[in-house]
This record gives C-alpha cells, sequence and structure tokens, in this order.
C-alpha cells in the first residue's frame, strides 16, 4: 500500500520570507512520481512541483523547490519569497499505481 | 492551454436520487481519475479508467458508483443513490500517454455535491 504523510496540518510565514513543508511517503514501487499540489479558497487543484523518482537532482519551479531525499522517503516543499498569494491548502501526492495524497498543510502567508 | 472542465460546478441533490457528474478531459489524454475530497479533508482516489474500462478503484467505490466514458469527450460519474455521506468536492482529471511529463494529471475545477 501506499501512505503519503503530511505531519504539519498548519503552518504560517511572513510575507517573503522561507517555509518548508513536509512530506514523507512510502512506496514498493521502483518506479514513482512525487507532486505537491497548491488548493487555494476555490478550491481548484494546482500542480505546483513535480519530482521523478529516478531523477536525482531536486525539482524547482520558480520560488517553489523540493528536497527530495529517496532513501528517507522524504520530500518536502520549500517556498523562497512567499507572497499573499501562496495562502492556500498544499498537498503533496504519490503516483506509483494510483494517486495517493496526503491530508494536506494549510499555509498562511501573513503581511 | 487545454484545460479539464466539470459540469455543473454545484449540485444540489436529495439522499437516495442519482446523480451524474460530468468532465470532458484533456482531448488527446488516455487516462482518466475521479477523486473526491470531502469538506476539511484529504482528496481520496475513487477510480481510474483506461481504455473504456476501470483501471483502479478504491474501497470508497463501490456499487453506488459507476463511471461512464459515453462518448469521445466526456467522462461521466455516477451516484445511483446518494447518501448524505456522499457530499464532497469530486474532481476529474485526466492525463495523456507517452513520455515525461505524461504522469502528471490536470484536474478540473471540481464539482460540489451537496445531498441533503
Amino acid at each position: 500500500a501506499q501512505t503519503v504523510t503530511q505531519s504539519q496540518p498548519e503552518m504560517s510565514v511572513q510575507e517573503a520570507e522561507t517555509v518548508t513543508l513536509s512530506c514523507t511517503y512510502d512506496t514498493s514501487e521502483n518506479n514513482y512520481y512525487l507532486f505537491w499540489y497548491k488548493q487555494p479558497p476555490s478550491r481548484q487543484m494546482i500542480l505546483v512541483i513535480r519530482q521523478e523518482a529516478y531523477k536525482q537532482q531536486n525539482a524547482t519551479e520558480n520560488r517553489f523547490s523540493v528536497n527530495f531525499q529517496k532513501a528517507a522517503k522524504s520530500f518536502s516543499l520549500k517556498i523562497s519569497d512567499s507572497q499573499l498569494g501562496d495562502t492556500a491548502m498544499y498537498f503533496c501526492a504519490l503516483w506509483g499505481n494510483d494517486m495517493r495524497f496526503g491530508a494536506g498543510t494549510r499555509l498562511t502567508v501573513k503581511p | 492551454e487545454p484545460e479539464v472542465t466539470q459540469t455543473p460546478s454545484h449540485q444540489v441533490t436529495q439522499m437516495g436520487q442519482e446523480v451524474i457528474l460530468r468532465c470532458v478531459p484533456i482531448s488527446n489524454h488516455l487516462y482518466f481519475y475521479w477523486y473526491r475530497q470531502i469538506l476539511g479533508q484529504k482528496v481520496e482516489f475513487l477510480v481510474s479508467f483506461y481504455n473504456n474500462e476501470i483501471s483502479e478503484k478504491s474501497e470508497i467505490f463501490d456499487d453506488q458508483f459507476s463511471v461512464e466514458r459515453p462518448d469521445g469527450s466526456n467522462f461521466t460519474l455516477k451516484i445511483r443513490s446518494t447518501k448524505l455521506e456522499d457530499s464532497a468536492m469530486y474532481f476529474c482529471a485526466s492525463r495523456g500517454l507517452g513520455t515525461e511529463p505524461s504522469y502528471e494529471q490536470y484536474f478540473g475545477p471540481g464539482t460540489r455535491l451537496t445531498v441533503t
């Protein structure tokens, strides 16, 4: 069975600061993909960043980057220069033979 | 940019009624999915669909649920006899086939289902 664990139900950060959201996972698949999705109040699911498990290099997308530790099965998201529009729920997700989501972290960016 | 669309955006129904949630995936995608998110909870996988048949389903996807691709564009989720606990946001997603980033699933905006 695949599992995804997000141990931080809520986090807050000051505008322009950096914040890291944690995610750990478990899977028996050798080939899998990891994602971070953002869900703003509109509840749309927006892909923030993805990481292919076979790639050692950490993925980056502008202000968003990940720290992928395959041996530790850890996949954290770092948001740099936080903006008010980053306020949302963030879900970590694992695609192996199906998609599993973590419970989410509610991030609030404070002015 | 192509996108997944879902209709209606909000559906209110009475307990015991049948509902059909509709999705139009991205046109060249071949894999289709339904997810459910009960308010305040995590997104849960319901079912995946490929080549006109279910490829995976979760324990949530019991006999009251069914999926169909009635034509070349729509992908539907039917709930036969709705229960109060079916109230949730239902997301459709699709993905392509082939090289990267084929594993990226594109989500629709969701349909909020309220069962009264």
